[in-house]
């Protein structure tokens, strides 16, 4: 299994207050992503990393922020939290999208509810 | 931008049966990965079945293999001799090859139900 570890793996907090999730990898993967999943709406993409420093958004990146300052580490912030942002979130790495396998490797999920 | 339809939210299948899950996609692309992900309840994201749009040939691995029809921007999963542990979501998946950091596009699921 790859060596991904997020945390907190569940959280419950209140409206307006900040989060950050963790990805730690262990893999010296140079590609991190962070999706959500919501029931009939599959996983999608937050925003993702292709290196330190480098980072991009994905599909629904508002009200999200991210930052990378170490290879391993991959954090995912909520500046103030509200209840649309209640879900599953996975953090996720791959090598080069050259390398000869494209997938990507998972997180176990992080549940957040937002009260 | 690229898109995955799963069009059944859930199927059901008896044990030892066979059972197909739908997967189109749309892209302007002609070399791409797909991919079939596996949720079991204990929510961890499993990879089934990979499928490089390059090669003719249907991937397979043990009772899973796959119908891809490149022309037809389809990608299904059959599962054969069903058991109990194949109970999951599953998702299709596609993720573009070669420059960038693109990630996997995600169908919505297709949750599976396996009758004992």
């Amino acid at each position: 299994d790859a060596g991904i570890t997020q945390s907190p793996r569940h959280k419950v907090t209140e409206t307006g207050t900040p989060v950050t999730l963790r990805c730690h990898q262990t893999e010296n993967h140079r590609y991190m992503y962070w999706y959500r999943q919501d029931p009939g709406h599959g996983l999608r993409l937050i925003h993702y990393s292709y290196g330190v420093k480098d980072t991009d958004k994905g599909e629904v990146s508002d009200g999200y922020s991210v930052s990378r300052s170490k290879t391993e580490d991959f954090l995912l912030t909520l500046e103030s939290a509200t209840s649309s942002q209640t879900s599953v979130y996975f953090c996720a790495i791959s090598e080069s999208p050259q390398n000869l396998r494209g997938e990507l490797f998972f997180g176990e999920g992080s549940r957040l509810t937002v009260l | 931008a690229q898109t995955v339809t799963q069009s059944q939210p859930e199927m059901s299948v008896q044990e030892a049966e066979t059972v197909t899950l739908s997967c189109t996609y749309d892209t302007s692309e002609s070399d791409y990965y797909l991919f079939w992900y596996k949720q079991p309840p204990s929510r961890q994201m499993i990879l089934v079945i990979r499928q490089e749009a390059y090669k003719q040939q249907n991937a397979t691995e043990n009772r899973f293999s796959v119908n891809f029809q490149k022309a037809a921007k389809s990608f299904s999963l059959k599962i054969s001799d069903s058991q109990l542990g194949d109970a999951a979501m599953y998702f299709c998946a596609y993720r573009r090859r070669g420059g960038g950091a693109d990630g996997l596009t995600f169908g919505k699921g297709t949750h599976l139900i396996i009758q004992p």
